[in-house]
């Protein structure tokens, strides 16, 4: 069974300073991973996605995550935080050996800007 | 990008009565639609898989009684939350899987917020 875990429910980091989101996921398989973003009372908006080939992705609005397999990680990162990034930001995994359809979700990790 | 409509974004209804939440592909045709519950500073649960032409497959504790879904074309999906109650008035959100995209891809609508007084 996959699941996800986002370490850390709020992060708060200085406008300008670096942004470190941790996922790991637990799967025996090396699955698709995806990390969205969520403003408040919205969906969800694909930040990126790895599903095969280089394993640092960059995604929109400046950020990017890498894929590292030994430590089953897909931590999301921005060099620079912007007032706008302040949002909920959910790392999600669908199953490759399955081909099954539905993203597993992590429980969120709310991202606060500090001018 | 592929785009997903809600409508209503948001809905207050009375306990007891029933509420329909649409969700569109905008730009693309989607055989693939699932719904999603978020409560409140939470993450997002799958409730079901809705299939065009087919019937829903629903997750294990959801009612697909109270939860009525219907796939009638390849861009639209309905959820029809039925003999509405207080505690199930949360955030409904659906997404589409995207044809040719690996088959793991999903675009999210904007999310309908349901209150049941």
């Amino acid at each position: 069974a996959q699941s996800v875990t986002q370490l850390g429910s709020h992060v708060s980091v200085s406008e300008g300073a670096l942004v470190l989101l941790r996922c790991n996921y637990s799967s025996s398989v090396p699955p698709y991973l995806f990390w969205y973003v969520q403003y408040p009372n919205q969906g969800l908006q694909l930040l990126l996605k790895y599903t095969t080939g280089a394993t640092l992705v960059k995604g929109i609005n400046g950020f990017e995550a890498e894929f590292k397999k030994s430590e089953t990680s897909f931590h999301l990162t921005k060099p620079s935080a912007h007032m706008s990034d302040a949002a909920e930001y959910f790392c999600a995994v669908s199953d490759k050996r399955t081909g099954a359809n539905n993203l597993f979700f992590g429980t969120g990790t709310r991202l606060t800007v500090i001018p | 990008g592929a785009v997903v409509s809600q409508h209503p974004s948001r809905v207050i209804c009375k306990s007891g009565t029933s509420v329909k939440i649409e969700c569109r592909s905008l730009d693309f045709q989607a055989t693939t639609m699932f719904w999603y519950r978020q409560f409140p500073k939470q993450s997002l649960m799958l409730m079901a898989t809705s299939n065009e032409g087919s019937k829903a497959t629903y997750e294990q504790g959801v009612e697909k009684d109270k939860f009525l879904i219907n796939h009638a074309s390849l861009t639209l999906s309905t959820l029809t939350v039925t003999s509405a109650h207080p505690e199930d008035s949360s955030f409904y959100i659906c997404s589409a899987r995207v044809p040719g995209a690996g088959g793991h891809e999903q675009y999210f609508g904007p999310g309908t917020r349901l209150t049941v007084t």
